[in-house]
């Protein structure tokens, strides 16, 4: 079955950087996108971007545009997400989640647990 | 982009009652690419429906969904204990993908 992985909760300071991970498996990794969403606390989810594994293609919101990239490594089929330049309201919960139909964007069939983000000074 | 509003906030119910959300998007979602998460504390989204009305793999029949363009429903027709969560629409249909505020079903 699809399972997906991610790393373990992080304290940053603000101005840093933070590198989250997604390890697949259960499926072929390159034939489904990748999506990252983030939860603040109380808040909506929040879409942030997403890769397409087979090629490395990738898109971002125009919110995170400046300051995320998603990357993959095929051999061990993971996708990484890294947020620069942290700030207090980047405190979220940070999730990986497969799309439902293949390299494209549309429903997220399959979620990670969520990685906890926390900037604190 | 597509803000998605759902109501009510909160929804306040027995068990074995019938529960109807909505999903209001601020411009037209062509192709029903609208769907519904459920999430309970601590977990990640659980994807129910997608298309607006097509339940997901392994998803109860007692879960349902319907509607386009800009209004959708989300109906749960007989709740279980479990089914007490915050439920989630999305669109999908234009960029950037985004989600509604949620609406918190509980235990009245």
């Amino acid at each position: 079955q699809v399972q997906l992985v991610q790393s373990g909760a992080e304290v940053k300071k603000p101005g840093a950087s933070v590198k989250v991970s997604c390890k697949a498996s259960g499926y072929s990794f390159t034939r489904y996108a990748m999506h990252w969403v983030r939860q603040a606390p109380g808040q909506r989810l929040e879409w942030m971007g997403w890769i397409n594994p087979g090629n490395g293609n990738t898109k971002y919101s125009q919110k995170f545009q400046d300051r995320v990239t998603i990357t993959r490594d095929t051999s061990a089929n993971i996708v990484y997400m890294e947020l620069s330049s942290l700030r207090f309201e980047d405190t979220a919960v940070y999730y990986c989640a497969r799309d439902g139909v293949g390299a494209t964007i549309s429903r997220f069939d399959s979620w990670g647990r969520g990685t906890l983000v926390t900037v604190s000074s | 982009e597509i803000v998605l509003t759902q109501s009510p906030g909160t929804l306040s119910l027995s068990p074995g009652e019938r529960a109807t959300l909505s999903c209001r998007a601020s411009q037209s979602v062509s192709s029903s690419f609208l769907a519904w998460y459920q999430q309970k504390p601590g977990q990640a989204p659980r994807l129910l429906i997608y298309g607006a009305s097509s339940r997901a793999t392994g998803i109860p029949d007692r879960f349902s969904g319907r509607g386009s363009g800009t209004d959708f429903t989300f109906t749960i027709s007989r709740l279980e204990p479990e089914d007490f969560a915050v439920y989630y629409c999305q669109q999908y249909d234009t960029f950037p993908v985004t989600f509604g505020q949620g609406t918190k079903l509980e235990i009245k």
